[in-house]
């Protein structure tokens, strides 16, 4: 599987401000997928970002609030924007397999905590 | 809405036991399944996937997948400590959008 790097790892942020998450892979790839994971829930999907055009966004998140960059196939960002408690969650990455199968990977994940 | 379901638990196994985690999930066109194992405080890793009902089996893990009863579980042979951690099933979406459960939380006691 692909190598995925997030930065920042860990973070205690403000409320009211915003944090951009870096994501890189050491392999070209189509899509990279942006995750949450709020405290003690699952994994649920933000959008998914494809090189040279806008990411896809799921229902309940707006670009406004998580504007995505996809400058090209091994990296991506994340912002949080006007962040408030309730953004407090684990950020992951998370790319397509070269397996056999549909799988995705994720990265070590960004642990965001905001005051 | 598609939805993934799993019993949160914790489930608790002796050392040595089988530990039997269960997921049903409501799409019944959904094709490909996926178990991730996550320990606290990292990330989700990939244990093992499946397409096709019946069983599959990778060292100590077994994944079974009944598309009928809309059901798919994963055993694991020989519980571990090391094996204590959070399972998520996870069903593909559409194009590589995965939908997960809740998780199940796997003690396994010494």
């Amino acid at each position: 599987s692909a190598v995925i790097s997030q930065k920042p790892s860990r973070d205690i942020c403000q409320r009211g401000t915003s944090l951009t998450i870096q994501c890189q892979v050491d392999s070209q790839v189509t899509m990279m997928f942006w995750y949450r994971q709020q405290p003690g829930q699952s994994l649920t999907l933000i959008a998914t970002a494809n090189q040279g055009s806008e990411a896809t966004y799921e229902s309940g998140f707006v670009i406004d609030k998580f504007p995505i960059s996809r400058p090209n196939l091994t990296f991506s960002t994340l912002t949080v924007s006007n962040m408030s408690p309730e953004d407090s969650s684990i950020y992951l990455c998370s790319v397509p397999g070269h397996d056999s199968g549909n799988t995705i990977y994720f990265g070590e994940g960004s642990w965001l905590t905001v005051v | 809405q598609k939805e993934v379901e799993q019993n949160s638990g914790p489930l608790s196994v002796p050392e040595g036991a089988i530990a039997s985690l269960n997921c049903t999930y409501s799409d019944r066109g959904s094709q490909s399944f996926f178990w991730y194992r996550q320990y606290s405080g990292k990330s989700p890793e990939l244990i093992m996937f499946i397409y096709s009902n019946g069983d599959k089996e990778d060292g100590r893990f077994t994944a079974q997948l009944n598309k009928a009863s809309q059901y798919v579980s994963l055993l694991i042979r020989d519980s571990q400590p090391s094996d204590s951690a959070t399972y998520l099933c996870a069903v593909e979406d559409y194009g590589q959008n995965f939908v997960f459960g809740p998780g199940t939380r796997l003690s396994v006691l010494p």
